[in-house]
């Protein structure tokens, strides 16, 4: 969706921390989500944040969420080679359908 | 419970063949909706239906219908397929809440239109 951003790509060394970045443009999101894409397979949810929310953690999951820029980040800590996938950030908007909006994936790629 | 089920997994059509791709949740959800997946272009919304009996159109309905045929169901059918519509085809539900609404996906169905 043209509306949540993201980079295309993502390489970092096992072990390391993964931070991928999410930037949209809805002030009236609700909640934001971040979805986990592996190869061959649809989305599973790993994680969410509600919009009065800046922070939330689970596990070695990290969401950051800056309100006032739009942005939002998810860091996988020790990251794994299972970890490689790809990655959607998604917004449910305050108003209107309940559908979500995606934004394009960043794929992971964890080096062993 | 299975989720969200999709049939077919794979699908190869000529250009202006017709076809239908199912999915049904045993969840209970009231919202159902149809995704494509493009590389580089995320997911995009085709149609959805918040409950048994209504359809809306998403960001890319053109080429497509839709029917949601009870509560569990709801087809997509491609009347006369386009080269455009090879795609990655994902259906998902969700419950019917005010509060955070989680999208169940299914497994997906990829669609080549030669």
């Amino acid at each position: 969706g043209e509306d949540v951003e993201q980079s295309l790509f993502l390489s970092v060394r096992e072990g390391d921390s993964s931070v991928i970045n999410c930037t949209y443009t809805d002030s009236s999101s609700t909640y934001l989500y971040w979805y986990k894409q592996e190869p061959g397979a649809g989305l599973q949810l790993l994680t969410y944040i509600f919009s009065n929310m800046d922070m939330k953690q689970d596990q070695r999951l990290t969401v950051l969420l800056n309100k006032k820029d739009k942005h939002l980040s998810l860091r996988i800590a020790d990251t794994q080679t299972g970890d490689s996938a790809i990655y959607f950030c998604a917004e449910r908007r305050g108003t209107g359908r309940r559908a979500l909006t995606f934004g394009s994936g960043t794929r992971l790629q964890v080096q062993p | 419970n299975a989720g969200v089920t999709q049939t077919p997994k794979f699908q190869v059509l000529k250009t202006g063949q017709s076809m239908t791709l199912q999915c049904a949740q045993d969840m209970n959800h009231n919202s159902m909706y149809w995704y494509r997946q493009d590389p580089g272009m995320g997911l995009r919304l085709i149609y959805y239906s918040a409950s048994e009996g209504t359809t809306d159109k998403g960001e890319v309905p053109n080429g497509y219908n839709v029917s949601r045929l009870n509560k569990r169901e709801f087809s997509l059918r491609l009347e006369s397929a386009a080269p455009s519509q090879t795609s990655v085809y994902f259906c998902a539900s969700s419950p019917d809440r005010i509060e955070n609404t989680e999208a169940f996906f299914g497994q997906g169905t990829r669609l080549t239109v030669v």
